[in-house]
This record gives C-alpha cells, structure tokens and sequence, in this order.
C-alpha cells in the first residue's frame, strides 16, 4: 500500500515564501503531483513530478527525490489568494492514473 | 468547455436509506474516478473507470457501496442502506487517458450526511 505524510498546517505572512513537505511510503512509484483545494472548492491540479529536480510554474515549484522518497511544494510571494489546502499524492504502478492523497497541509498566509 | 459536473450538491438522508450520486466527466475523458473526503481529511480512492476496462474497484469501503459508468461517460455512486458514519463529501474526477499521466479534472462534490 501507500501512504503519505504532510504537516497538517503552516502559516506564513503575504509575501513570503513557504515549502510544504511529503515524505511517501509506497510499493512502486511513477510520481509525485500536488493539488490545492480551497475550503469548500474543488481540488485543482497545480503539478507532477515523475523525475528527480525541481519543476517550476509562476510562483509554484515542486521538488522530488525519489531516493529520499520525498518531494515538496514551494510557494513564492505569497497571497491571501494561496489559503488552501494542498495536497500531495502518489501514483504507483498497477493503478493507471489512480492517486493515493496526503491528509493535506492548511496553509494560512497572515497580513 | 463545461467541467465534471456533479449532482445533487447536497444530499440528506436517513440512515439506512439508498442514496445515488451522479457524475458528469469532461467529454472525451476516458478515465473516471469516485473519491471521499470526510471533513478536515485527505481523498479516499473509492472506484476508478478506464475506458471499457473492469473498473478497479479496491477502494469501495464495503459492500453496499457500487458504481457504475454508462457508455463510457456518466457516472452513478450508489450507497445502499447509509450509514452515518457515510456522511462525507464525495468528489468525482476525470482525465483524458491512463497510461501516461494526466491531470485529475475534480467537479464541485456532493455533500452527503446521514441522519
């Protein structure tokens, strides 16, 4: 089976930077992806990574390696906006696209 | 284009009643997937469709959960007898393709609760 560990909350002042860890126990791996889920909301896809290095988008990055079992989610200048969960989720082989979720982190971004 | 509609947004019932929640994936994905989040938690894989494939149904909790998808596009949840420990939001999602990854389109969830 899988499961994934993430801190349960952060917070962080607008303008600052935050990183949000996952650390993942699985029997096989294809990848890492990140999603954010505002209360209430949806969960909207925000990255993959299926290799080792950092993946960048905007103000978004996302981390992996794979020998540590472990990636994160850097967010850059933060807005009020980025209040959300984020969750990190594995997919493993013999399960298509199929995820295994984190609990997810709280983040709260303070004036 | 529309998105993954869900339907109803909110349903209540009373224990031991069935209940059917109803999803509608992006036109053209071929992937389907049914998740639960209890409040404050993570997603619970529930059932996952791929295209005229046997669905991978490893993360029905019970027996008196099922689902099927109807010509490879809507899909219906069924709970039979609920319980309140049922009470969740359930999230449906889609993507174009397995095999190579793609990303989970999710629709807004129903939120059902158990009296």
């Amino acid at each position: 089976g899988q499961s994934l560990e993430q801190p349960s909350e952060v917070t962080a002042v607008e303008g600052a930077i935050v990183q949000i860890n996952c650390t993942y126990q699985t029997s096989g791996f294809y990848g890492l992806s990140w999603y954010q889920q505002h209360d209430g909301g949806a969960p909207t896809f925000l990255s993959y990574n299926a290799l080792d290095g950092l993946e960048e988008t905007g103000r978004f990055s996302s981390f992996l390696s794979r020998s540590d079992s472990y990636g994160y989610l850097l967010l850059q200048e933060l807005q009020m906006k980025d209040s959300a969960s984020y969750f990190c989720a594995v997919r493993a082989p013999g399960g298509g696209n199929k995820l295994t979720f984190g609990t997810g982190t709280q983040l709260k971004v303070e004036l | 284009g529309a998105g993954v509609s869900q339907s109803p947004s909110n349903k209540v019932t009373e224990k031991g009643k069935d209940v059917e929640l109803r999803c509608d994936p992006i036109s053209g994905h071929t992937a389907l997937y049914w998740y639960r989040q209890s409040l404050g938690q993570g997603l619970e894989f529930l059932i996952y469709f791929q295209g005229n494939s046997a669905p991978d149904k490893s993360g029905l909790p019970s027996d008196r959960f099922s689902a099927e998808r109807t010509g490879g596009s809507v899909s219906t949840l069924t709970i039979q007898r609920t319980q309140q420990e049922d009470s969740a939001v359930y999230l449906c999602a889609s993507s174009q393709t397995s095999g190579t990854y793609n990303e989970q389109f999710f629709g807004p969830g129903t939120r059902l609760t158990v009296l």
